[in-house]
């Protein structure tokens, strides 16, 4: 059965440390979607990468970056020099066959930063 | 990039009353919308699936006949939380599928039934 879990609940962390959340899948298809949300207190989902299951490159935008690992089936995503703006939950979510199928998500990590 | 709608963005009702919550995508259409809820501090968990121009699929312990879908045109479908009660407040979230696959959401709707 398909299952994203994020075994993080919370992380704390100053402002300028690097953190990782860590995100683990579970499928069966051999063709697969992972995706990275930010929820601010607001709720709104702010899109922050996809990925398929052909394309291993990890990933580099600015202060973010994703570990994509099919041998662990991890898709990890670490943010660099945190800032307060990045306190937020973060979803990893998965979405099995065609990229427009329903998500399923994982229960998230709510990422602290203090200054 | 594509935008979605929905309203209104917060709705407070008393027990008993029927809500509708309208997605909207507007400026693609959509013959696919989902629909999720979001209960506090918890992750967002599909309710159902919304075809234009036919019935919505609805996932397992949803009851299809209390959260009414109806997906009428390309671009919006609507929830309809029939006879609300306080165990359904909670932040209803659509998304929308475009022609090329990618998948948009909108923006919530947080529901509290006194």
């Amino acid at each position: 059965a398909q299952k994203v879990t994020q075994a993080q609940t919370e992380i704390s962390v100053v402002e300028k440390e690097d953190v990782t959340l860590d995100c683990v899948y579970e499928t069966r298809d051999t063709t697969y979607y992972l995706f990275w949300y930010k929820q601010p207190p607001s709720g709104e989902l702010v899109f922050l990468i996809r990925r398929n299951s052909f394309d291993e490159q990890n990933e580099i935008s600015g202060r973010y970056s994703w570990n994509f690992q099919k041998s662990t089936s991890s898709f990890n995503f670490t943010i660099t020099a945190s800032q307060v703006v990045d306190s937020a939950v973060y979803f990893c979510a998965l979405s099995e066959n065609q990229a427009g199928t329903a998500l399923i998500f994982g229960k998230g990590t709510t990422l602290s930063v203090s200054s | 990039g594509a935008v979605v709608s929905q309203h209104p963005s917060r709705v407070i009702c008393k027990s008993g009353t029927s809500v509708k919550i309208e997605c909207r995508s507007l400026d693609f259409q959509a013959t696919t919308m989902f629909w999720y809820r979001q209960f506090p501090k918890q992750s967002l968990m599909l309710m159902a699936t919304s075809n234009e121009g036919s019935k919505a699929t609805y996932e397992q312990g949803v009851e299809k006949d209390k959260f009414l879908i109806n997906h009428a045109s390309l671009t919006l479908s609507t929830l309809t939380v029939t006879s609300a009660h306080p165990e359904d407040s909670s932040f209803y979230i659509c998304s929308a599928r475009d022609q090329g696959d990618e998948q948009f959401f909108g923006p919530g709707t947080r529901l509290t039934v006194l």
